[in-house]
């Protein structure tokens, strides 16, 4: 079973420092990757979607990396805002059986005006 | 973005009742799937479906149940709710298999049962 991990758990960083989220996944059997911001109580909001042939993904102040090999993508947010404070979650789409998703703990994020 | 939605977004319940979460989706999306998440914990998958008379178990065993009549609609049923099952309940949808499917997810509905 694909097993999902996020690192860190938690992280503080004042404004405007560029920071990077890490997501690591045990099979490399992945159809995807896809990151997503939640707020706090709310549902999910997509961010990025790498597909298992791409390397990296941008959209905006974001960069999510894919390296299907290591069984690693990382999420680069640059010039921080109080605003990105949420918890990002990673989750990888499995090639195998029901081709589910399997999500990481999340890493919570804290930007410090 | 999403076009998917769960009603009701909060719901405190007694002990012992019947409740359905609803969940919607006008995307056309085959799969769906129903997460369950405690505060601070990770998302479970708890129940899926490929389409339209099909539902699956998640790896998360679950009392609930859900159907999956029509493409868009994809309920998920509590026949007797108990405080264990107070949770926040996430719904999502995505194409199956088709380019590189992207989950969307609802506003989720927490649930407290009292």
């Amino acid at each position: 079973k694909q097993e999902v991990t996020q690192i860190p758990a938690a992280l503080s960083v004042p404004e405007g420092e560029n920071l990077v989220l890490n997501c690591s996944f045990t099979d490399s059997a992945i159809y995807n990757l896809q990151w997503f911001r939640q707020d706090p109580g709310k549902g999910l909001t997509s961010l990025l979607l790498i597909q298992s042939s791409q390397r990296e993904q941008t959209s905006g102040r974001l960069n999510a990396s894919l390296d299907k090999s290591s069984g690693r993508s990382t999420l680069y947010i640059a010039a921080s805002q109080p605003g990105d404070s949420a918890t990002y979650l990673c989750a990888a789409r499995s090639q195998t059986g029901a081709n589910n998703l399997f999500f990481g703990t999340g890493t919570r994020l804290t930007v410090i005006p | 973005e999403a076009d998917i939605y769960q009603t009701p977004r909060y719901l405190v319940i007694g002990t012992g009742k019947k409740i359905t979460l609803e969940c919607s989706q006008t995307m056309g999306h085959d799969k769906m799937y129903w997460y369950q998440q405690d505060p601070g914990m990770e998302l479970h998958l708890i129940h899926y479906s490929y389409g339209v008379n099909s539902t699956e178990k998640g790896d998360l065993s679950s009392e609930s149940t859900v159907s999956r009549i029509r493409t868009e609609h994809f309920p998920l049923t509590l026949e007797s709710a108990r405080p264990s099952h107070t949770s926040q309940y996430l719904c999502a949808s995505s194409e199956f298999l088709s380019g590189a499917p992207k989950a969307f997810f609802g506003q989720g509905t927490r649930l407290t049962v009292v």
